[in-house]
């Protein structure tokens, strides 16, 4: 089955600077990538999601990479904030189901 | 607009009671899913439907069974709880089975002494 691996596990960056989060997965048939973002005591929310036809996707401060090649795709945080603060999961659908990492605490230093 | 009800929000139970968690989604979804997120682990799938009328084991079923009621609503089973079945369980529901982005519940912190 599928296999997403996440990295780093816990991360630390200046408010204003940007974070990065990888994540790899194994099954060539995934083909939607959702990221979630759950604040402590919360449920996780999706807060961007790509395609296996795009490389790439933004939404304001929030970018996305995906190399299907490689079987890489990536989440780019730019101009951090305190209310970025948070776990960060990586997924990967193959078919019916969608298969999380194990998560990247995101801590966000004033 | 509810999204996606569970309950209850918390529970305790004694090692070998059973309980069944309920999970309802009014979005029209038709799929729905049961994970448990344990310290470190991440999110891991229990079951899920992919439509109504459909079940199928995740990534860690054993001890749990579901129901796909309707539509609307998915629950999740501990016939015997044990202590390493101590977790938080979020439901969660897409329009689309693997194609389209989870809304989730607000959880169920069960813990089994």
């Amino acid at each position: 089955g599928e296999n997403v691996e996440q990295h780093p596990s816990t991360l630390s960056v200046q408010e204003g600077d940007s974070a990065v989060i990888k994540c790899t997965y194994s099954d060539s048939a995934s083909n939607y990538f959702p990221w979630y973002k759950q604040e402590l005591g919360k449920r996780p929310q999706l807060i961007i999601d790509i395609r296996s036809n795009v490389g790439e996707k933004k939404d304001q401060r929030i970018a996305v990479t995906l190399n299907k090649t490689a079987k890489h795709f990536s989440l780019h945080i730019t101009e951090t904030q305190p209310e970025d603060s948070a776990v960060y999961f990586c997924a990967a659908s193959p078919y019916d189901k969608i298969i999380f990492g194990k998560g990247t605490r995101l801590h966000i230093l004033p | 607009n509810a999204g996606v009800t569970q309950t209850p929000k918390f529970q305790v139970l004694k090692t070998g009671q059973s309980m069944t968690l309920q999970c309802a989604q009014d979005m029209n979804h038709n799929s729905m899913y049961w994970y448990r997120q344990d310290p470190g682990m991440g999110l891991r799938l229990i079951y899920y439907s992919a439509s109504e009328g459909t079940t199928d084991k995740g990534e860690v079923p054993n001890g749990y069974n579901v129901s796909r009621l309707n539509k609307r609503e998915f629950s999740l089973r501990l016939e015997s709880a044990a202590p390493s079945q101590t977790s938080v369980y979020f439901c969660a529901s897409s329009q689309s089975a693997g194609t389209s982005g989870y809304t989730f519940g607000s959880g169920t912190r069960l813990t089994v002494v």
